[in-house]
């Protein structure tokens, strides 16, 4: 069964400056997607930035990046150029790409401060 | 931009009573999903939706729930007789395919809150 871990319960960062959260998972698959999503307060989930495991490029949504070591199972989030608005929880979540079985298996989250 | 919805945003209500929790998701969207969050817990999935029928069910999605697409639009989430450990965040979510791609990527409603007393 796939699993994912973050292992960072809670994060803080200095507004604009860089932080990285960091995921790893489990799975015998070859064939999936990664995805950060981000949960602010008002707790809607909102989708960050997503990975296909078939691209080695990493991918990149504005200040979001990923550092994505498929050997490895890893999937870290670097958020640069921090802001208050940033702060939230950060789910990582595994998703496979087989037959009809899109579900999404999560980490437990960390919770991400951003200090002025 | 098309966003998912869900009604109501909290509800309460008492154990053994049934609720059912409401979805819209995006109009061109086929996959439709539940997940739960218990408060300081893990997303859990609850339900996958495709073509009118259960694609697949957690272990959680037990005989005291059930989904329905009753209409083009709303996507349903009944609860027959609620347990205080049905208090949750509920979630619904579509995405646009299940092929590949950018279609993947499952869209998340603002959630309801559901308090058992």
């Amino acid at each position: 069964a796939q699993t994912v871990t973050q292992s960072q319960p809670e994060m803080s960062v200095q507004e604009a400056e860089t932080v990285t959260l960091s995921c790893t998972y489990d799975t015998s698959e070859n064939n999936y997607y990664l995805f950060w999503y981000k949960q602010p307060p008002s707790r809607q989930m909102i989708l960050v930035i997503r990975q296909e495991a078939y691209k080695q490029q990493n991918a990149t949504e504005n200040r979001f990046s990923v550092n994505f070591q498929k050997a490895a199972k890893s999937f870290s989030l670097k958020i640069s150029d921090s802001q208050l608005g940033d702060t939230a929880m950060y789910f990582c979540a595994f998703m496979n790409n087989a037959g009809n079985n899109r579900k999404l298996i999560w980490g437990l989250g960390t919770s991400l401060a951003v200090n002025p | 931009e098309p966003e998912v919805t869900q009604t109501p945003s909290h509800q309460v209500t008492q154990m053994g009573q049934e609720v059912i929790l409401r979805c819209v998701p995006i109009s061109n969207h086929l996959y439709f999903y539940w997940y739960r969050q218990i408060l300081g817990q893990k997303v859990e999935f609850l339900v996958s939706f495709y073509n009118n029928e259960i694609s697949e069910k957690s272990e959680i999605f037990d005989d005291q729930f059930s989904v329905e697409r009753p209409d083009g639009s709303n996507f349903t989430l009944k609860i027959r007789s609620t347990k205080l450990e049905d208090s949750a965040m509920y979630f619904c979510a579509s995405s646009e395919t299940s092929g590949g791609g950018q279609g993947e990527t499952q869209y998340f409603g603002p959630g309801t809150r559901l308090l058992v007393l």
